[in-house]
């Protein structure tokens, strides 16, 4: 069975103190690794898919990693407007529904 | 370009009643998807179509029916509504095209 887990749950930073967000996986090959931001109230919204190890994918101050066991996500400098959850999610290779299965998230609170 | 549009956005229930969740998405996508979000629980599957006229179960599809009679809607159904199945509703198209969410309260 697919699993996600990120970690903190919750994170609390100063504006411009950068941090990274965890993403673990287990899976029976990878075929994806999304991430996305949600804004309460809202759908989430896509940032990136990475597809292999050692893959890396940047969009402002964010910049994704991945490797064979866990992707990052690293926030540089960041900002109020930045504060979000944010989501991980996983696609196995194999099979024909390309479903993903999603960690529970991280909350991120930038502080000006 | 309205990509996935979800109506309606707020539904108040009465326990045993009956409702659909229309779907809709403009890019031509094969694949759609429906989640319920939780809290504390994550994005979880209910029901899924790879193509017009398909459809799958996902993680948590009792209680749920769905059907894809068109390509670029994905209908999810709730026969019997159940306070359990108060949640915030999803879907999704390609995996990585969202809307913006039913917010359904069953009382």
């Amino acid at each position: 069975e697919d699993q996600v887990t990120q970690s903190p749950e919750a994170l609390r930073l100063q504006e411009g103190e950068s941090s990274s967000l965890n993403c673990s996986y287990t899976v029976s090959g990878l075929r994806g690794l999304f991430w996305y931001r949600q804004d309460p109230g809202k759908g989430p919204e896509f940032l990136f898919t990475l597809y292999s190890a050692g893959e890396e994918k940047e969009k402002e101050r964010l910049k994704a990693t991945l490797t064979k066991k866990e992707s990052f996500l690293h926030i540089t400098a960041p900002k109020p407007e930045d504060s979000a959850t944010y989501l991980c999610a996983v696609q196995a290779a194999g099979g024909s529904n390309y479903k993903l299965t999603f960690g529970k998230g991280t909350l991120l609170t930038v502080n000006p | 370009n309205a990509g996935v549009t979800q109506t309606p956005k707020f539904r108040v229930l009465k326990t045993g009643q009956s409702m659909t969740l229309l779907c809709a998405q403009d890019m031509n996508h094969e694949y759609m998807y429906w989640y319920r979000q939780d809290p504390g629980m994550g994005l979880r599957l209910i029901h899924y179509s790879v193509g017009e006229g398909t459809t799958a179960k996902g993680e948590v599809p009792d209680g749920y029916n769905v059907s894809r009679l068109k390509k670029q809607n994905f209908l999810l159904g709730l026969e019997s509504a159940a306070p359990s199945q108060t949640s915030v509703y999803f879907c999704a198209s390609k995996g990585a095209f969202f809307g913006q969410g039913t917010r359904l309260t069953v009382v």
